[in-house]
């Protein structure tokens, strides 16, 4: 069955950097896009980022342009998202979660994991 | 593209039919997915291509429309259906997720 298992959450200081990693397993990792999904506590969902299933042409938010960068190891199966330049608003909960196929939908979602841009 | 959500929120009995609309800014044809979460807990896919039901979701979740206009529809409400719900426009990026509809008990 899929899972996705995200890590790397934890507490950073304002203009700090951090890498999330999202370990993929259940499906044939290299043949799906992959996107990263953040919701701030108590608010809604904002989607991050999408990595093709070639690590080829991702796309972003525009809150996050320039600082954040999605990537992945189809050797490891695993998913990354670095972050630099963290700043109070980035405080969420960050979800991997799969494509249906390229781009078509999120089909499915990691459990999340927690990161805290304070000082 | 912004996408509208309403209501942001609503309560609702077991039994009852509930709706939930979200409007783009523009047209997206039927790139519009609906989306269930419960607290603590990640989002789980509900609908996607606008009314196309995800295997293992019930039938008593429907889902409607195309352009600019989409509904979710819940049928016969059932005590596990109590949660957040959220559309996702995925017509192009970046991909947009309306503000959500917290469905509570009356």
């Amino acid at each position: 069955q899929v899972q996705l298992v995200e890590s790397g959450g934890g507490v950073v200081q304002p203009g700090g950097s951090l890498r999330l990693s999202c370990a993929a397993s259940g499906f044939i990792f290299s043949s799906y896009g992959m996107h990263w999904v953040r919701q701030a506590p108590g608010k809604g969902l904002e989607w991050v980022a999408i990595v093709l299933f070639d690590g080829m042409t991702p796309h972003y938010t525009d809150s996050v342009k320039g600082r954040f960068s999605i990537s992945r190891d189809n050797s490891k199966n695993i998913l990354y998202l670095q972050m630099n330049s963290l700043g109070p608003e980035d405080t969420a909960f960050y979800y991997c979660a799969k494509d249906y196929s390229s781009t078509s939908y999120i089909d499915f979602w990691g459990p999340g994991t927690l990161v805290t841009v304070s000082s | 593209i912004q996408m509208t959500q309403s209501p942001s929120s609503l309560s609702a009995s077991v039994g009852d039919r509930v709706t939930i609309t979200c409007r783009a800014t523009q047209g997206i044809g039927k790139d519009l997915d609906w989306y269930q979460q419960k607290p603590g807990k990640a989002p789980k896919l509900l609908i996607y291509g606008a009314s196309s039901l995800q295997t293992g979701v019930p039938s008593r979740f429907s889902g409607t429309g195309s352009g600019t206009n989409f509904t979710l529809t819940i049928n016969n409400m059932q005590p596990e259906d109590f949660a957040t719900y959220y559309c996702l426009q995925d017509s192009s990026f970046p991909w947009t997720f309306g503000q959500g509809t917290k469905v509570d008990v009356k």
